[in-house]
């Protein structure tokens, strides 16, 4: 069963400061990978989508990487802003053999807070 | 504008009474999902479907139907709905190949 790990599980930085989330995927068969913002009680905002056979995404400020074999996956945020505060999610579309399920397997979020 | 559409967004029901939480998209797309989001356990699976007439169980699929009549609708039905299925619910929706999934605003569900 796939699992999908994010670390860490909160952080905290000054404005302006660069930072990177950490997504990690136990099975390498997937078909994509998205990252997704969710403010307090909203819904999920897509940031960025990754094919299976892409190596990363940009998105403004945003930058997201892709190592399928190794299952994992970094979102870089550039130059950080309050505006940037929120949880951030990673989810993996799994791929089964001979078609059969679909949906996403999501990580529990890195909650994210960036103090002016 | 495309989108997925969640009815209602804020639902309070009691013990047993039955109830249905619309989700309707407008892009055509064939695959649909349901998920809930809890504190601590994150965003379940509940069903999905991959077209007209064809749906199946996610990973929390107790307690709850569903059903794909149209390409653009897919209800969720809870026909005897308990205080543990108090939840933030999403429906989301995507279409062929590997796309990405678009999500509805969410449905906040407390049943007392």
């Amino acid at each position: 069963k796939q699992e999908v790990t994010q670390i860490p599980a909160a952080l905290s930085v000054p404005e302006g400061e660069n930072l990177v989330l950490n997504c990690s995927f136990t099975d390498s068969a997937i078909y994509n990978l998205q990252w997704f913002r969710q403010d307090p009680g909203k819904g999920l905002t897509s940031l960025l989508l990754i094919q299976s056979s892409q190596r990363e995404q940009t998105s403004g400020r945003l930058n997201a990487s892709l190592d399928k074999s190794s299952g994992r996956s970094t979102l870089y945020i550039a130059a950080s802003q309050p505006g940037d505060s929120a949880t951030y999610l990673c989810a993996v579309l799994f791929m089964y053999s001979g078609g059969g399920a679909d949906g996403l397997t999501f990580g529990k979020g890195t909650h994210l807070i960036i103090q002016p | 504008e495309a989108q997925v559409t969640q009815n209602p967004r804020y639902l309070i029901t009691v013990t047993g009474k039955k109830l249905t939480v619309t989700c309707s998209q407008n892009m055509n797309h064939e695959y649909m999902s349901w998920y809930r989001q809890d504190p601590g356990l994150g965003l379940r699976q509940i069903y999905y479907s991959m077209n007209v007439e064809v749906t199946d169980k996610g990973d929390v699929p107790e307690g709850y139907k569903v059903s794909r009549k149209e390409k653009r609708n897919f209800p969720l039905i809870l026909e005897s709905p308990s205080p543990n299925q108090t939840s933030l619910y999403f429906c989301a929706s995507r279409g062929p190949g590997p796309q990405g999934y678009t999500f509805g605003s969410g449905t906040r569900l407390t049943v007392v």
